[in-house]
C-alpha cells in the first residue's frame, strides 16, 4: 500500500518561495499507474488541485497559478517536489500531496497533509 | 473553466436517514466525477469514481448516479461514522473540486 509524506517549512515569509517535499514509500514513484500530485485546502474551505508530475515528466499545472506553481520528481529519492513562488497570505493552506490515477480520473492515496503558513 | 455546484453546502440528519447531495457541472463532463469523504483533520478519501463506481473497501450504503452536468450522492441509511464533508470532482478537464457539504448529525 503506498503512502505519501509531505515535508517541508510550516512557515514562509511573504514574496518568498514555499518549497515542499512528498516522500513517497510501499511503492515506485516510477509505477505508471499515477500522476504524482498536488492539492491544497485553504482553511475551513474546499478543494484546490495545484498540478501533477509523471514519473517520465510530463506535467500539468491548474492555470489559475500556472506562473507560480512547478512541480518536480526524484526518481532516485521516490520522491517529488512543489514549489510555490511569490507567497502571500492567500498561499496559506493545508497541502497534500496525493497520486493521481488517469484510469479513474481520482486521487487514491493521499498524505497527511501539512499546513504551510505565510507570514512575516 | 469547468465550474462546481455542490448542494447543499450542510445538512443535518438522523442516524439512519437517507441522504443526498447534488452537484452540478458548468458543461457536460459525461460521468467524469468522483466522490470524496474528508474527516475533519484528515486527508479526503476516496468513495466513487465514473459517477457511480464504488472504490474497492468502501461501504454499499454509498451510491452515486448522473451523467452530462448533474450528478447526485447518496448515502442510503446514515451511520455516525459517515459525519464528514463530502466533495464532487471532475475530470473531463483538467481537475476541480465542488465546494463541499458538511454532513452533520442531527
Amino acid at each position: 500500500q503506498l503512502q505519501l509524506q509531505e515535508s517541508g517549512p510550516g512557515l514562509v515569509k511573504p514574496s518568498q518561495t514555499l518549497s515542499l517535499t512528498c516522500t513517497v514509500s510501499g511503492g515506485s514513484i516510477s509505477d505508471a499507474t499515477y500522476y504524482w500530485s498536488w492539492i491544497r485546502q485553504h482553511p475551513g474551505k474546499g478543494l484546490e488541485w495545484l498540478g501533477y508530475i509523471y514519473y517520465n515528466g510530463y506535467i500539468s499545472y491548474n492555470p489559475s497559478l500556472k506562473s507560480r506553481v512547478s512541480v518536480s520528481i526524484d526518481t532516485s529519492q521516490n520522491q517529488f517536489s512543489l514549489k510555490v513562488s511569490s507567497v502571500t497570505a492567500a498561499d496559506t493552506a493545508v497541502y497534500y500531496c496525493a497520486t493521481y490515477n488517469y484510469a479513474t480520473g481520482s486521487f487514491h492515496y493521499w498524505g497527511q497533509g501539512t499546513l504551510v503558513t505565510v507570514s512575516s | 473553466d469547468i465550474q462546481m455546484t455542490q448542494s447543499p453546502s450542510s445538512l443535518s440528519a438522523s442516524v439512519g436517514d437517507r441522504v443526498t447531495i447534488t452537484c452540478q457541472t458548468s458543461q457536460d463532463i459525461g460521468n467524469y466525477l468522483s466522490w470524496y469523504q474528508q474527516k475533519p483533520g484528515k486527508a479526503p478519501k476516496l468513495l466513487m469514481y465514473d459517477a457511480s463506481n464504488l472504490e474497492t473497501g468502501v461501504p454499499s450504503r454509498f451510491s452515486g448516479r448522473g451523467s452530462g452536468t448533474d450528478f447526485t450522492f447518496t448515502i442510503s441509511s446514515l451511520q455516525p461514522e459517515d459525519i464528514a464533508t463530502y466533495y464532487c470532482q471532475q475530470y473531463d478537464n483538467l481537475l476541480t473540486f465542488g465546494g463541499g457539504t458538511k454532513v452533520e448529525l442531527k
